[in-house]
């Protein structure tokens, strides 16, 4: 079953400006993490948030998570062109140890 | 160059064939994973392992069977009891379990025709 649900779906944004995906999840977790998929490709890891960390950031991309809301986002500033790609956000919960439970999906298009 | 190799990129399979998808990794990662990609949608687990010799079913095993004799290794062979197998296939590790980074294969696409 899927965990984390991703919003919105698709995202389409100017080449500067900054994009910003949400992710949404149901049962308690020990970390949250975003991927990055370029077409037809593998996922590549972007970051990992823990479940007592608020907000971690990496060069262009900062992430935050909330977990009495059960919610994450990852934010991109001054996007780019090359920045288009879907963002996934993947869940691991404690005693779950098996697997990453990955959310649908959000395809960002950003413009040049 | 250390990473984790899938092959073949592209696989076309007869209805009622069963065929094998490649996974290597030079990681030194214990753990290894298939997922399966259908278009617009997110990763489902088939197969997970966790040492060599050791493996265990996610959310979509059947249809699917996995070996794990070498750390290296992790294939997947799609039977023909797969009722709908066309999709694409994606191959992980991690140095254990899943509470750290996973790293990705580039995937197998695989239609029947």
């Amino acid at each position: 079953s899927q965990q984390g649900e991703e919003d919105p779906q698709a995202l389409s944004i100017q080449e500067g400006e900054n994009a910003t995906m949400n992710c949404s999840y149901k049962t308690s977790i020990n970390n949250l993490q975003w991927y990055r998929q370029n077409s037809g490709r593998g996922l590549v890891h972007l970051i990992l948030i823990r479940s007592n960390e608020r907000e971690k950031h990496s060069g262009r991309l900062r992430v935050t998570l909330d977990t009495s809301k059960k919610s994450s986002s990852l934010l991109i500033t001054a996007s780019r062109a090359a920045d288009t790609a879907s963002y996934f956000c993947a869940t691991a919960s404690p005693g779950s140890a098996r697997q990453l439970t990955f959310g649908s999906g959000t395809q960002l298009t950003v413009l040049p | 160059d250390g990473g984790i190799t899938q092959s073949p990129k592209y696989l076309f399979r007869k209805e009622g064939q069963n065929v094998t998808l490649s996974c290597e990794q030079n990681l030194n990662h214990d753990a290894m994973y298939w997922y399966r990609q259908d278009p617009g949608q997110g990763l489902r687990l088939i197969y997970y392992s966790q040492i060599v010799n050791d493996f265990q079913k996610g959310d979509i095993a059947e249809g699917y069977s996995v070996s794990r004799e070498k750390k290296e290794s992790f294939p997947l062979t799609v039977t023909s009891a797969q009722k709908n197998p066309t999709a694409f296939y994606l191959c992980a590790s991690s140095i254990k379990v899943m509470n750290t980074e996973a790293f990705f294969g580039q995937g197998t696409r695989l239609t029947v025709v």
